[in-house]
């Protein structure tokens, strides 16, 4: 089965620094989807990145990139020039592409809590 | 386009009340799902449907029933509401073709 696992239960930061969130991942598959959502106070659940496994390519949007290592499982998010809106829970999620059934669900880590401070 | 919308987001219910969490999406998405997220335990899949009239069960189905009459519709039945059940509850859908789920807005339920 597989597993993520986000080993840093909080982070903080300092206003216009940047900050790397680790993320790993259990899985014998080739195909999958990784996500980083994030989950600020509102509590409402906000795509941040996603990245397809078959892409080397390291997936970026905006001040947020991921480093992608698919040899090593590892799939952690980095985030530039951080704002106090960046502030919020961050959650690594893994979806298989392909079987029937599983490629329904999404996988989660437990979270890492950011604090951005001013 | 509004997404998908969960209701209601509070509801406090006492030991052994049911209740209907409603959740529909105006994507035309072929698969929605309910999660639920504890302190220290993530989301946890409940129930799932990839189409119209089929509904399998998640991770943590007990307590919960589901139907999905309509491909917009989705709604989550507590039968006789637990304090275990004390939980935030998210509705998701998304379309075959898309790689992301999308999120409601999360309903925050206490069983007292």
């Amino acid at each position: 089965a597989q597993t993520v696992t986000q080993s840093q239960p909080e982070m903080s930061v300092q206003e216009a620094e940047t900050v790397t969130l680790s993320c790993t991942y259990d899985t014998s598959e080739s195909d999958y989807y990784l996500f980083w959502y994030k989950q600020p106070p509102s509590r409402q659940m906000i795509l941040v990145i996603r990245q397809e496994a078959y892409k080397q390519q390291n997936a970026t949007e905006n001040r947020f990139s991921v480093n992608f290592q698919k040899a090593a499982k590892s799939f952690s998010l980095k985030i530039s020039d951080s704002q106090l809106g960046d502030a919020a829970m961050y959650f690594c999620a893994y979806r298989s592409s392909r079987g029937a059934g599983n490629n329904r669900k999404l996988i989660w880590g437990l979270g890492t809590s950011l604090a951005v401070n001013p | 386009n509004a997404g998908v919308t969960q209701t209601p987001k509070f509801q406090v219910l006492k030991t052994g009340q049911s209740m209907t969490l409603q959740c529909a999406q105006d994507m035309n998405h072929e698969y929605m799902s309910w999660y639920r997220q504890d302190p220290g335990m993530g989301l946890r899949l409940i129930h799932y449907s990839v189409g119209a009239g089929i509904t399998d069960q998640g991770e943590v189905p007990n307590g919960y029933n589901v139907s999905r009459s309509t491909t917009e519709d989705f709604p989550l039945r507590l039968l006789s509401a637990a304090p275990s059940q004390t939980s935030v509850y998210f509705c998701a859908s998304r379309g075959r073709m898309n790689t992301e789920a999308f999120f409601g807005q999360g309903t925050r339920l206490t069983v007292v």
